[in-house]
Protein backbone atom coordinates (compact mmCIF):
# COMPACT_ATOMS: atom_id res chain seq x y z
CA UNK A 1 0.00 0.00 0.00
CA UNK A 2 1.46 3.43 -0.98
CA UNK A 3 1.23 5.67 2.20
CA UNK A 4 1.61 9.38 2.17
CA UNK A 5 1.96 11.03 5.58
CA UNK A 6 1.56 14.61 6.17
CA UNK A 7 3.54 16.32 9.44
CA UNK A 8 0.63 17.63 11.32
CA UNK A 9 -3.39 16.73 10.69
CA UNK A 10 -4.32 20.35 12.39
CA UNK A 11 -1.89 23.52 13.04
CA UNK A 12 -2.36 26.99 14.37
CA UNK A 13 -0.22 30.03 13.27
CA UNK A 14 0.12 33.38 13.64
CA UNK A 15 0.07 35.80 11.05
CA UNK A 16 3.72 36.36 9.99
CA UNK A 17 5.25 33.28 11.06
CA UNK A 18 6.64 30.99 8.91
CA UNK A 19 5.54 27.94 8.28
CA UNK A 20 6.96 24.27 7.73
CA UNK A 21 4.74 21.86 5.72
CA UNK A 22 6.27 18.76 5.56
CA UNK A 23 5.21 15.15 3.25
CA UNK A 24 6.89 11.95 3.25
CA UNK A 25 6.04 8.99 1.25
CA UNK A 26 7.32 5.43 1.04
CA UNK A 27 6.83 4.41 -2.40
CA UNK A 28 9.70 5.71 -4.56
CA UNK A 29 7.45 7.83 -6.40
CA UNK A 30 9.36 10.33 -8.58
CA UNK A 31 6.57 13.05 -8.42
CA UNK A 32 5.43 14.77 -5.53
CA UNK A 33 2.28 17.50 -5.38
CA UNK A 34 1.27 20.13 -2.79
CA UNK A 35 -2.58 21.80 -3.48
CA UNK A 36 -4.41 23.45 -1.34
CA UNK A 37 -8.36 22.80 -0.69
CA UNK A 38 -11.06 25.26 0.05
CA UNK A 39 -14.74 25.20 -0.36
CA UNK A 40 -16.45 25.90 -3.23
CA UNK A 41 -12.79 26.31 -5.29
CA UNK A 42 -11.46 22.89 -5.67
CA UNK A 43 -8.09 21.11 -5.11
CA UNK A 44 -5.85 24.23 -6.58
CA UNK A 45 -2.54 23.02 -7.21
CA UNK A 46 0.72 25.01 -5.56
CA UNK A 47 4.09 23.54 -6.51
CA UNK A 48 5.34 20.00 -7.67
CA UNK A 49 8.21 18.45 -8.21
CA UNK A 50 9.29 15.41 -10.37
CA UNK A 51 12.80 14.82 -8.96
CA UNK A 52 15.06 15.37 -6.33
CA UNK A 53 15.65 19.47 -5.96
CA UNK A 54 13.46 20.12 -9.45
CA UNK A 55 10.22 22.05 -8.63
CA UNK A 56 7.88 23.71 -10.76
CA UNK A 57 5.17 26.26 -9.89
CA UNK A 58 1.62 24.89 -10.29
CA UNK A 59 -1.64 27.79 -10.53
CA UNK A 60 -0.98 29.62 -7.14
CA UNK A 61 2.58 29.32 -6.15
CA UNK A 62 2.59 33.08 -4.83
CA UNK A 63 3.30 32.95 -1.25
CA UNK A 64 4.94 29.63 -0.96
CA UNK A 65 8.02 27.99 -1.59
CA UNK A 66 9.17 24.36 -1.57
CA UNK A 67 11.88 22.11 -1.03
CA UNK A 68 12.75 18.52 -2.47
CA UNK A 69 16.34 17.71 -0.91
CA UNK A 70 15.10 13.46 -0.66
CA UNK A 71 13.10 11.97 -2.92
CA UNK A 72 11.01 10.97 -0.46
CA UNK A 73 10.08 14.15 0.91
CA UNK A 74 8.61 17.25 -0.06
CA UNK A 75 7.80 20.59 2.44
CA UNK A 76 5.93 23.42 1.62
CA UNK A 77 7.05 26.81 3.46
CA UNK A 78 5.08 29.58 4.27
CA UNK A 79 7.35 32.75 4.57
CA UNK A 80 4.97 34.71 6.24
CA UNK A 81 2.18 33.24 6.72
CA UNK A 82 -1.12 35.50 5.99
CA UNK A 83 -5.23 34.62 7.15
CA UNK A 84 -5.71 33.79 3.43
CA UNK A 85 -3.51 31.11 3.63
CA UNK A 86 -6.42 29.53 6.37
CA UNK A 87 -7.24 25.99 4.33
CA UNK A 88 -6.41 22.54 4.20
CA UNK A 89 -3.05 21.55 2.78
CA UNK A 90 -3.11 18.13 1.25
CA UNK A 91 0.04 16.82 -0.18
CA UNK A 92 0.35 13.87 -3.74
CA UNK A 93 2.48 11.11 -4.62
CA UNK A 94 2.57 9.55 -7.92
CA UNK A 95 4.82 7.64 -10.49
CA UNK A 96 4.28 8.88 -14.30
CA UNK A 97 2.55 6.94 -16.41
CA UNK A 98 3.66 6.30 -20.26
CA UNK A 99 -0.16 6.35 -20.42
CA UNK A 100 -0.03 9.90 -19.55
CA UNK A 101 -1.56 11.50 -16.48
CA UNK A 102 -0.78 10.79 -13.10
CA UNK A 103 -2.46 8.80 -10.64
CA UNK A 104 -2.27 10.44 -7.67
CA UNK A 105 -1.95 9.24 -4.13
CA UNK A 106 -3.03 11.71 -1.18
CA UNK A 107 -1.47 12.30 2.00
CA UNK A 108 -4.44 13.08 5.24
CA UNK A 109 -3.85 16.64 4.81
CA UNK A 110 -3.34 19.09 6.87
CA UNK A 111 -5.47 21.63 8.36
CA UNK A 112 -3.92 25.34 8.69
CA UNK A 113 -5.67 28.30 10.39
CA UNK A 114 -3.68 31.79 10.44
CA UNK A 115 -4.74 33.80 13.16
CA UNK B 1 -8.83 28.36 -19.34
CA UNK B 2 -9.19 24.66 -19.27
CA UNK B 3 -12.44 23.48 -17.63
CA UNK B 4 -13.59 20.30 -16.11
CA UNK B 5 -17.04 20.98 -14.84
CA UNK B 6 -19.61 18.57 -12.33
CA UNK B 7 -22.98 18.64 -11.40
CA UNK B 8 -22.24 19.98 -7.31
CA UNK B 9 -25.38 17.36 -6.11
CA UNK B 10 -26.24 16.52 -4.16
CA UNK B 11 -27.40 13.22 -5.35
CA UNK B 12 -29.82 11.77 -3.06
CA UNK B 13 -30.38 7.88 -4.17
CA UNK B 14 -32.06 4.87 -2.62
CA UNK B 15 -29.49 1.97 -1.38
CA UNK B 16 -29.47 -0.54 -4.59
CA UNK B 17 -30.26 1.78 -7.01
CA UNK B 18 -27.73 2.88 -9.97
CA UNK B 19 -26.67 5.91 -9.93
CA UNK B 20 -24.34 8.07 -12.83
CA UNK B 21 -22.99 11.39 -12.95
CA UNK B 22 -20.99 13.49 -15.83
CA UNK B 23 -17.85 15.22 -16.13
CA UNK B 24 -17.41 17.66 -18.84
CA UNK B 25 -13.94 18.79 -19.90
CA UNK B 26 -13.19 21.57 -22.28
CA UNK B 27 -9.99 20.59 -23.69
CA UNK B 28 -10.53 18.42 -26.73
CA UNK B 29 -6.73 17.45 -26.40
CA UNK B 30 -7.49 15.77 -23.15
CA UNK B 31 -5.25 12.85 -22.66
CA UNK B 32 -5.97 10.52 -19.90
CA UNK B 33 -8.82 10.96 -17.00
CA UNK B 34 -9.10 10.07 -13.43
CA UNK B 35 -12.00 9.96 -10.43
CA UNK B 36 -11.46 9.95 -7.02
CA UNK B 37 -13.38 9.59 -4.32
CA UNK B 38 -13.43 12.24 -0.98
CA UNK B 39 -14.91 11.35 2.39
CA UNK B 40 -15.68 14.72 4.11
CA UNK B 41 -12.94 15.82 5.70
CA UNK B 42 -10.81 13.04 4.36
CA UNK B 43 -8.03 13.09 1.57
CA UNK B 44 -9.26 12.02 -2.02
CA UNK B 45 -8.76 8.53 -3.08
CA UNK B 46 -7.93 7.33 -6.37
CA UNK B 47 -11.04 5.40 -7.46
CA UNK B 48 -10.90 4.60 -11.44
CA UNK B 49 -8.22 5.67 -14.15
CA UNK B 50 -9.48 5.80 -18.08
CA UNK B 51 -6.86 6.25 -20.72
CA UNK B 52 -9.37 4.48 -23.86
CA UNK B 53 -12.78 4.45 -23.74
CA UNK B 54 -13.46 3.31 -20.61
CA UNK B 55 -12.71 0.91 -17.18
CA UNK B 56 -15.01 -1.06 -15.22
CA UNK B 57 -14.03 -2.07 -12.03
CA UNK B 58 -16.95 -4.12 -9.86
CA UNK B 59 -19.90 -1.79 -9.55
CA UNK B 60 -18.05 0.87 -10.82
CA UNK B 61 -18.19 1.74 -14.86
CA UNK B 62 -16.67 4.93 -16.26
CA UNK B 63 -17.06 5.96 -19.80
CA UNK B 64 -15.81 8.14 -21.61
CA UNK B 65 -17.27 9.92 -24.65
CA UNK B 66 -14.61 11.97 -26.40
CA UNK B 67 -17.02 13.75 -29.33
CA UNK B 68 -19.03 14.72 -26.75
CA UNK B 69 -16.24 15.68 -24.17
CA UNK B 70 -17.42 14.42 -20.84
CA UNK B 71 -17.15 11.32 -18.96
CA UNK B 72 -19.09 9.60 -16.84
CA UNK B 73 -19.26 7.43 -13.83
CA UNK B 74 -21.83 4.89 -12.91
CA UNK B 75 -22.09 3.49 -9.58
CA UNK B 76 -24.24 -0.31 -9.67
CA UNK B 77 -25.78 -1.56 -6.67
CA UNK B 78 -24.85 1.24 -4.79
CA UNK B 79 -24.51 0.90 -0.93
CA UNK B 80 -24.71 3.42 2.25
CA UNK B 81 -20.43 3.45 1.87
CA UNK B 82 -20.15 4.96 -1.44
CA UNK B 83 -21.87 8.02 -0.19
CA UNK B 84 -18.56 10.35 -0.64
CA UNK B 85 -17.95 13.67 -3.00
CA UNK B 86 -16.99 12.57 -6.53
CA UNK B 87 -13.84 14.24 -8.08
CA UNK B 88 -13.31 14.15 -11.64
CA UNK B 89 -9.64 15.24 -13.27
CA UNK B 90 -8.40 15.80 -16.38
CA UNK B 91 -5.12 15.44 -17.77
CA UNK B 92 -4.33 17.42 -20.82
CA UNK B 93 -0.95 17.24 -21.35
CA UNK B 94 2.51 18.54 -19.97
CA UNK B 95 3.36 18.39 -16.58
CA UNK B 96 1.22 17.77 -13.50
CA UNK B 97 0.38 21.85 -14.45
CA UNK B 98 -1.79 19.78 -17.05
CA UNK B 99 -4.36 18.03 -14.73
CA UNK B 100 -7.74 19.96 -13.73
CA UNK B 101 -9.96 19.12 -11.05
CA UNK B 102 -13.28 19.22 -11.18
CA UNK B 103 -15.01 20.27 -8.03
CA UNK B 104 -16.69 17.21 -7.57
CA UNK B 105 -20.49 15.63 -7.37
CA UNK B 106 -22.05 15.18 -3.68
CA UNK B 107 -23.50 11.67 -3.39
CA UNK B 108 -25.64 10.32 -0.48
CA UNK B 109 -27.23 6.92 -0.45
CA UNK B 110 -30.75 6.63 2.18
CA UNK B 111 -31.30 3.39 3.62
Amino acid sequence: DVKVTQSSRYLVKRTGEKVFLECVQDMDHENMFWYRQDPGLGLRLIYFSYDVKMKEKGDIPEGYSVSREKKERFSLILESASTNQTSMYLCASSLTRLAGGYEQYFGPGTRLTVT
Amino acid sequence: RKEVEQDPGPFNVPEGATVAFNCTYSNSASQSFFWYRQDCRKEPKLLMSVYSSGNEDGRFTAQLNRASQYISLLIRDSKLSDSATYLCVVFSGGGADGLTFGKGTHLIIQP
